[in-house]
């Protein structure tokens, strides 16, 4: 079955560490994205890339990093610069275009300890 | 920037009754696309409905309509007979036609069902 695979869906870092979130899509997608989502908010667009070897900032990039080495694969490092990395992060992928679906996967829940 | 809208955190509904949720956003654009998804206790988001802005019609997904209030800068989205398992979060969101890489997502509404 074709979708979106996120990894792992908890996930515990000590402060001061980097860590780094999987995402994994088998739709055959240009166009993945990085969002974290915080109680009581919406989602907020971390990074995106559009096609492979090239990704853009999204609103809150600042403490994050990401790769699009593979057309499949988008993972996302949360940095030890990230001053409030605990949150609940999605990933989604779609074709590119104004009008088209786009597809989540079931999310990673990081926590700092 | 643009900015969408949901003024409602929580809305509940009794079993096969209707319930609206409203959805507002701020553009200066004239072409653009919206959404409504939905985001169950899972977390795994769906897309449950989108409207064209330039189509007068409104879209309607089986139970799900939408209301689209151009001029006003509105969209709603009607459940009709509500189930149980309509009982998620629900997101409004825009994207612009000449910037169509982003899409910018409301707080969202929490949207519980009463047997």
């Amino acid at each position: 079955d074709g979708g979106i695979t996120q990894s792992p869906k908890y996930l515990f870092r000590k402060e001061g560490q980097n860590v780094t979130l999987s995402c994994e899509q088998n739709l055959n997608h240009d166009a993945m994205y990085w969002y974290r989502q915080d109680p009581g908010q919406g989602l907020r667009l971390i990074y995106y890339s559009q096609i492979v070897n090239d990704f853009q900032k999204g609103d809150i990039a600042e403490g994050y990093s990401v790769s699009r080495e593979k057309k499949e694969s988008f993972p996302l490092t949360v940095t030890s610069a990230q001053k409030n990395p605990t949150a609940f992060y999605l990933c989604a992928s779609r074709i590119p275009g104004p009008n088209t679906e786009a597809f989540f996967g079931q999310g990673t829940r990081l926590t700092v300890v | 920037a643009q900015t969408v809208t949901q003024s409602q955190p929580e809305m509940s509904v009794q079993e096969a009754e209707t319930v609206t949720l409203s959805c507002t956003y701020d553009t200066s654009e004239s072409d653009y696309y919206l959404f409504w998804y939905k985001q169950p206790p899972s977390r795994q988001m769906i897309l449950v409905i989108r409207q064209e802005a330039y189509k007068q019609q409104n879209a309607t997904e089986n139970r799900f309509s939408v209301n689209f209030q151009k001029a006003a800068k509105s969209f709603s989205l009607k459940i009709s007979d509500s189930q149980l398992g309509d009982a998620a979060m629900y997101f409004c969101a825009y994207r612009s036609s000449t910037n169509a890489g982003k899409s910018t997502f409301g707080d969202g509404t929490t949207l519980t069902v009463k047997p």
